[in-house]
């Protein structure tokens, strides 16, 4: 089992929708989870942050940690062609090591 | 402009043929990372360095060295290059004890033919 998964996608959502973004991780221990965004040819930007059960919300983006059922979730509302790139999960495991997901698409379409 | 600058961003080489990647950071930041991006693969962790003087292997260390003699500088080194090491290498940095809140710089494509 990889330490953080990512459904690779493409996920292609219609402009103006709430785009869904999930990633599953292994450690129980895990307390840190990073959402980062890489457009295509660039490098990865970092979006979103959560340490705490529940959600967190930024502007259009909402930050959902359930660690219970180790997952986190990436919610971009009122989707736009611009949101269109590869959303990149990553979780500290085993105290401080960082690992990313392999990342999903999202397609947004106008 | 607080950022993280790689050189070169664009480099083919032959087999054999050291070649080093220099990474600098002007945000006084003591956590700087090395990662490689493959497709279907994700980001995997080369090396990192926690402060000066102090490195640390991550996931794929086999065939790079690094060293960390001044805050802002992480070079990343192929003594002996090989064609499994084409990919997309970026550097990242961080303040200490938020090592996941990375800035990454531009990435350098390397091909080893």
């Amino acid at each position: 089992q990889k330490e953080v998964e990512q459904n690779s996608g493409p996920l292609s959502v219609p402009e103006g929708a709430i785009a869904s973004l999930n990633c599953t991780y292994s450690d129980r221990g895990s307390q840190s989870f990073f959402w980062y965004r890489q457009y295509s040819g660039k490098s990865p930007e970092l979006i979103m942050f959560i340490y705490s059960n529940g959600d967190k919300e930024d502007g259009r983006f909402t930050a959902q940690l359930n660690k219970a059922s180790q997952y986190v979730s990436l919610l971009i509302r009122d989707s736009q062609p611009s949101d269109s790139a590869t959303y990149l999960c990553a979780v500290n495991v085993y105290g401080n090591k960082l690992v990313f997901g392999a990342g999903t698409i999202l397609r947004v379409k106008s | 402009e607080a950022q993280v600058t790689q050189n070169p961003r664009y480099l083919i080489t032959v087999t054999g043929k050291k070649l080093t990647v220099t990474c600098s950071q002007n945000m006084n930041h003591e956590y700087m990372s090395w990662y490689r991006q493959d497709p279907g693969l994700g980001l995997r962790q080369i090396y990192y360095s926690m402060n000066v003087e102090v490195t640390d292997k991550g996931d794929v260390p086999e065939g790079y060295k690094v060293s960390r003699k001044e805050k802002r500088n992480f070079p990343l080194i192929l003594e002996s290059p090989s064609p499994n090491q084409t990919s997309l290498y970026f550097c990242a940095s961080s303040l200490a004890g938020s090592t996941g809140e990375l800035f990454f710089g531009e990435g350098s494509r390397l091909t080893v033919l």
